[in-house]
Parts: structure tokens; sequence; C-alpha cells
């Protein structure tokens, strides 16, 4: 299994521009979440998802959208970037009666 | 969501037993306590959940009073390659099996040889 993977690693955005961060698990989990990581904040919940066709928010939504078509994939997108959504950014699996996270190995996004 | 409080960072030696303390004031019945374990540029790593009481695995205990509103890592015998940031992780059960995850600001922990 390759577990839970990210692409890209690494992302260089001007302000105003659009993208997808892509998250894939192929462990057949139903929760998948993203997370993103500042200097000092910990990480914080931006949108999660308990299954194909479910998302919700988390504790930092503003600026991101996040659809679940299928089991594998939750991908991530900002549709306008700005300065403050510089980061570090990681996805996370688990199975629904487990409490274990897998996570990716992140996407360092900057914006300039 | 819950608050978690946990200490900046700790210091120890080689072979000697840390605890790190996070304290989760609203804590509901429901919720439950996990544990993770970061290194520099990786994704946090799963090192032990707990309900109530003590759980012991291979790697760490987790001990959590009756009240529930703390919980205590305890590593014992720490090594340099344990030198991370570690976080307390409080699941909120918000219905129908959906829980929200808060992860608090981790505590650095520096293990000096």
């Amino acid at each position: 299994n390759a577990g839970v993977t990210q692409t890209p690693k690494f992302q260089v955005l001007k302000t105003g521009q659009s993208m997808t961060l892509q998250c894939a698990q192929d462990m057949n989990h139903e929760y998948m979440s993203w997370y993103r990581q500042d200097p000092g904040m910990g990480l914080r919940l931006i949108h999660y998802s308990v299954g194909a066709g479910i998302t919700d928010q988390g504790e930092v939504p503003n600026g991101y959208n996040v659809s679940r078509s299928t089991t594998e994939d939750f991908p991530l997108r900002l549709l306008s970037a700005a300065p403050s959504q510089t980061s570090v950014y990681f996805c996370a699996s688990r199975p629904r009666d487990h409490y274990e996270q897998y996570f990716g190995p992140g996407t360092r996004l900057t914006v300039t | 969501l819950a608050k978690t409080t946990q200490p900046i960072s700790m210091d120890s030696y080689e072979g000697q037993e840390v605890n790190i303390t996070c304290s989760h004031n609203n804590i509901a019945t429901n919720d439950y306590i996990t544990w993770y374990q970061q290194f520099p540029s990786q994704g946090p790593r799963f090192i032990i959940q707990g309900y109530k009481t003590k759980v012991t695995n291979e790697v760490a205990s987790l001990f959590i009073p009756a009240d529930r509103k703390s919980s205590t890592l305890s590593l014992p015998r720490v090594s340099l390659s344990d030198t991370a940031v570690y976080y307390c992780l409080v699941g909120l059960y918000s219905g129908a099996g959906s829980y929200q995850l808060t992860f608090g600001k981790g505590t650095k922990l520096s293990v000096i040889p």
C-alpha cells in the first residue's frame, strides 16, 4: 500500500491564482481530512469527509473548497490564493471505527 | 470544539521517563484522546489513544483520570530519536459517527545526550 499520497510536494502561487492540492489513499478509509500547519499554530482542520459525497467544514474552512467523489480521492481547492494561505498542508485518512489517522507527507505552499 | 492546552516545550536527558500533560476541560462523554508525534518535514504519526484510565502499548502509556479533563502521555526511557513535537488530539463526537478532531499546539520535546 502507498498509504496517503499528496501532490505536489512544493508549490508557489501568485496572489489570486487558483490550484488544487491532490490527496489520495489506497486503504479504503471512509474518513479523510485536510489540515494546515503554520509555525507555532499546530495543525488546524480545514475540511473533512466521512465518505464519498459527504464533506463538512472544520476550524478554518474559508478560502478552501473540497469534494469527495470517490473513496480514494479528496482534493483541496484554493479558488483565489492569498498570502495568508502560505502554509504546509497535510491530508489524512482513517477507517470509520478506528481512531488512528494516517497522514500524507504534506504540501508546502507559498503564496506571493 | 474542545480546547486543549499543552506545555510549549520540554527538555529531558536520554534514558529518563518523560510525562507530557494535556488539558481538555470541555471534553464530552463520547470524546476520545489520541496523541501524535511529528518529526520535521513529516506528517504526524499516531502514538496512542485512550478513553479513560490507563492504556499502554509498545512505545508509550496514556493516563486519563476519572474526570477526563486532562491526559498524560508517558514515554519510558527516551532516546535522541524521540526528539519531536507531540500533539494531544481530542475527538469531538458530533453525532452520526462523525468526529471533529482538534489538535493542541504541540509540545516540543528535546532529548539531551
